[in-house]
């Protein structure tokens, strides 16, 4: 069956230390891929999106890397920081032009001061 | 720029009755998406206007389900009647044509069904 995996385990991480998120596909084969952040009570906010044809993809502290062998996609916060603790979704696209994006149930990261 | 708003923010309704949500996306946005989290899920697609047509709706549950997007701007989901399994939030996206990767979420209506 098809299924995205994500830590299911909030992940606790001390504030400046590298948060690293695991996703995991089966039995897909994306064209794309994305990580959201979701806050309590709000709507998921795009952050980044990496292609097939991609390895790796930065924004200032985010990096994200897409190995479409292994079927994963690491999600790293460089410098935690407090202000990151969320719950991050992990999403991909079987083509650029299908409609839909498909979710993971997403992990909850919390950063200590 | 406003982003997607979703009205009402909270709904509290009881089996059987009717419940209509909103959503206006952000202006300009000819794609517009309906989603929706049940308790303990992952988030899930439930369809896709481009402009007032229906461009995909593989993910509505079942017929209780009617969406509406009249004149190519804000769009209706309806539930009638309600069932308990209904329960979630129901989040809606839009995006300009073309860009389908690149969706905007509003903040969601939670939606108790008692």
């Amino acid at each position: 069956s098809q299924k995205i995996e994500q830590n299911s385990e909030a992940l606790n991480i001390q504030e400046g230390k590298t948060a690293t998120l695991t996703c995991n596909y089966t039995n897909y084969s994306p064209a794309y891929l994305q990580w959201y952040r979701q806050d309590p009570g709000r709507g998921p906010v795009f952050l980044l999106l990496i292609r097939e044809n991609e390895k790796e993809k930065r924004k200032e502290r985010l990096k994200v890397t897409f190995d479409t062998t292994l079927k994963q996609s690491l999600f790293h916060i460089t410098a935690s920081q407090p202000a990151d603790s969320a719950t991050y979704l992990c999403a991909l696209g079987e083509s650029s032009s299908a409609s839909k994006i498909i979710f993971g149930s997403g992990t909850r990261l919390s950063i200590r001061p | 720029e406003a982003g997607v708003t979703q009205f009402p923010s909270h709904s509290v309704i009881e089996k059987g009755q009717t419940v209509t949500l909103r959503c206006d996306p952000i202006s300009g946005h000819d794609n517009l998406y309906w989603y929706r989290r049940v308790m303990g899920k992952e988030i899930k697609f439930l369809l896709h206007f481009v402009k007032e047509s229906k461009q995909d709706e593989s993910g509505m549950p079942n017929n209780r389900f009617l969406a509406e997007r009249t004149g190519g701007t804000y769009s209706t989901l309806k539930v009638q009647p309600a069932e308990l399994e209904d329960s979630g939030v129901y989040f809606c996206a839009s995006s300009q044509i073309g860009r389908i990767e690149t969706q905007y979420f509003g903040p969601g209506t939670r939606l108790l069904v008692l």
